[in-house]
């Protein structure tokens, strides 16, 4: 499988603190998106690097991608109680013809008020 | 501006029973996709379209069936319902640069949950 994986797969931390994931993948990729998910809701999309770009930053979000590590790491600085959701990564494969969109299974990040 | 959109939110099948998920979206996006989610397996995808007319496989398309008649809508039936069909299904769509859909960030409706007894 191409799947991704997320580590660690639950964080709890408290609010202020700033949270850490990271997404370990197996093949060459096109671009790499993060994507949140709250509890019974759809995904979100939250932010895009391209296989050639190493760091990206969007608000309090900051995404670097290594790909001669095939990994990536999500820091959300300043978390409050409503970043308290899932969060999963998805990797595009270099590939032509096919929507090759693969998800990670998720960091559980809950946020203590 | 509703987003993605997903019919029915919740139902329960018996093994063997049919149905369709209606999955409808007003961004006049040219690409829809249908994911299931199970819990630690992440999201694969089951079925994909790039326009209007077409469908394509993706990672587990076994046991369903797609259509894509408008360009707005795109449905997802299960013939012969499985309880290994249990899941929560998802529904996203995204739009044409031109340069590969693959760059595109993709819009998620908010699941329909699908029990199998």
């Amino acid at each position: 499988s191409q799947q991704g994986e997320e580590d660690p797969q639950a964080l709890s931390i408290q609010e202020g603190e700033n949270a850490t994931m990271n997404c370990s993948y197996k093949t060459s990729i096109n671009n790499l998106q993060w994507y949140r998910q709250n509890s019974g809701r759809g995904l979100v999309h939250l932010i895009l690097i391209r296989s050639n770009e190493r760091e990206k930053h969007s608000g309090r979000l900051r995404v670097t991608l290594d790909t001669s590590k095939k990994s990536s790491s999500l820091l959300i600085t300043a978390s409050r109680a409503a970043d308290t959701a899932s969060y999963f990564c998805a990797t595009v494969v270099d590939q032509t013809g096919a929507n090759n969109l693969f998800f990670g299974t998720g960091t559980r990040l809950t946020v203590i008020p | 501006n509703a987003g993605v959109t997903q019919t029915p939110k919740f139902r329960v099948l018996k093994t063997g029973q049919s149905m369709t998920l209606l999955c409808a979206q007003d961004m006049n996006h040219e690409y829809m996709y249908w994911y299931r989610q199970d819990p630690g397996m992440g999201l694969r995808l089951i079925h994909y379209s790039v326009g209007e007319g077409t469908t394509a496989k993706g990672e587990v398309p076994d046991g369903y069936n797609v259509s894509r008649l408008k360009k707005q809508n795109f449905l997802l039936g299960l013939e012969s319902a499985a309880p290994s069909q249990t899941s929560v299904y998802f529904c996203a769509s995204s739009y044409d640069t031109g340069n590969g859909f693959s760059n595109q960030p993709q819009h998620f409706g908010d699941g329909t949950r699908l029990s199998i007894l």
